[in-house]
């Protein structure tokens, strides 16, 4: 049981350039997010899914796109890098919203824009 | 809107040395207080869910509680392997649009020097 895991660990890219970043639960988990975190700002919300084939914008959706194909896989598009999207993203899944459905988080994915 | 402050926002002790952290939010009809573990390099790891005001609940050297206004964790004699940032988060009542998301305040880092 793996929980949440995160693909790639670090990534470097050009401004312009287009990336996936990967995100992987095996817990069965119907919500799915995306943040990143950005030093003094702490986690913000960029899109979510609350189910397969669905999704939603968080608070700054803007410059990313998101897929949910399958259940367990979301997927967290770059398509012009900037370096504003310098940060580190981090995925978490939830069973519910019930509040004794916790939410767990991935290892992270450190992004540079250069 | 709904608002989270975690103070303060470093905090070095001395191994042995008790102290709290604080977590106060803006929420009214709070559903849920979260508190996690994030240390340098990985993603945020969950430590407690509290409820409701009154309710506390204990992990190892550290115990969380739960006002009507605000969260603290407490440490007691913490360790060195107690360093990390500490989030907490809060679960608002539902919104019409159905969608829930837990607010996280910025964090507080801890050092706990041997």
């Amino acid at each position: 049981n793996a929980g949440v895991t995160q693909t790639p660990k670090f990534r470097v890219l050009k401004t312009g350039q287009s990336m996936t970043l990967l995100c992987a639960q095996d817990m069965n988990h119907e919500y799915m997010y995306w943040y990143r975190q950005d030093p003094g700002m702490g986690l913000r919300l960029i899109h979510y899914s609350v189910g397969e084939g669905t999704t939603a914008k968080g608070e700054v959706p803007d410059g990313y796109n998101v897929s949910r194909l399958k259940k367990q896989n979301f997927l967290l598009g770059l398509e012009s890098a900037a370096p504003s999207q310098t940060s580190v993203y981090f995925c978490a899944s939830r069973a519910g919203v019930d509040v004794t459905d916790t939410q767990y988080f991935g290892p992270g994915t450190r992004l540079t824009v250069l | 809107e709904d608002q989270v402050t975690q103070s303060p926002e470093a905090l070095r002790l001395q191994e042995g040395e008790s102290s709290s952290l604080n977590c106060s939010y803006t929420v009214s009809g709070l559903r849920g207080l979260f508190w996690y573990r994030q240390d340098p390099g990985k993603g945020p790891e969950f430590l407690f869910t509290l409820y409701s005001a009154g309710e506390e609940k204990e992990k190892e050297r550290l115990k969380a509680t739960l006002t009507k206004k605000e969260s603290f964790l407490h440490i007691t004699a913490p360790k060195p392997e107690d360093s990390a940032t500490y989030l907490c988060a809060v679960q608002p009542p539902f919104l019409n649009t159905g969608f829930q998301k837990l607010v996280f305040g910025t964090g507080t880092r801890l050092l706990v020097s041997p």
